[in-house]
């Protein structure tokens, strides 16, 4: 069976510093992967999302970048964070079957910046 | 651009009572429908996918779809307190088209 990770699960920050959240997963070959962010009480918001080694699209321009240094890891880094980059911080994956297209999500990592 | 309309709720029911879900789409050609729960402060969970007209039925859970209407529900039989979290629509409409995700309705089932 699959399996996704991501890590650190919580994670505070100051205004400034970098920023580098990584998601694994298991049990399945070139999978189609996402970052979303959710903002306090609101709704996912799309920021990237690959669908293989090095291809990386951006959904909403904004001082994070995205990189898949392997078929299934996924970074999402920052160089200097800002206030607003607060919010909860989800991985997905899912197997590119253009019919379907089912998302499975991680546990999150939940971003303070102070 | 595509939208999903959810009511953000909280829709509050009775302990074994039917709680039900709604949710509109704008895009014609979204194919599949998926409902996700999401408990406070935990990540989304699939709990169903349906991508034909009708009902589909999965233990307590009913997904309904109307494509004429666009229009995708879920029903909740004998709610229980675990199942208050917030339910989350998201129409998918094929090719390499992402998901596009409502903002929920927040379920609170009173004991």
């Amino acid at each position: 069976s699959q399996t996704i990770h991501q890590w650190p699960a919580t994670l505070v920050q100051p205004v400034g510093s970098p920023l580098s959240l990584e998601c694994t997963v298991e049990g399945t070959s070139n999978p189609n992967l996402y970052w979303y962010r959710q903002a306090a009480g609101r709704g996912l918001q799309l920021l990237f999302y690959s669908v293989g080694i090095g291809q990386i699209s951006s959904e909403v321009p904004q001082n994070l970048s995205a990189s898949r240094p392997q078929d299934r890891q996924f970074i999402l880094s920052s160089k200097k964070l800002l206030l607003s980059d607060s919010g909860f911080y989800l991985c997905a994956w899912s197997t590119g079957d253009v019919s379907t297209d089912t998302q499975y999500f991680g546990p999150g990592t939940r971003l303070t910046v102070l | 651009q595509k939208e999903v309309e959810q009511n953000s709720g909280p829709l509050s029911v009775p302990e074994g009572a039917i709680a039900s879900l709604n949710c509109t789409y704008s895009d014609r050609v979204s194919q599949s429908f998926f409902w996700y729960r999401q408990y406070s402060g935990k990540s989304p969970e699939l709990i169903m996918s349906i991508y034909s007209n009708g009902d589909k039925e999965d233990g307590r859970f009913t997904a309904q779809l109307n494509k004429a209407s666009q229009y995708v529900s879920l029903l909740i039989r004998d709610s229980q307190p675990s199942d208050s979290a917030t339910y989350l629509c998201a129409p998918y409409s094929g090719g390499y088209q992402k998901v596009t995700f409502g903002t929920g309705t927040k379920l609170q089932v009173i004991p």
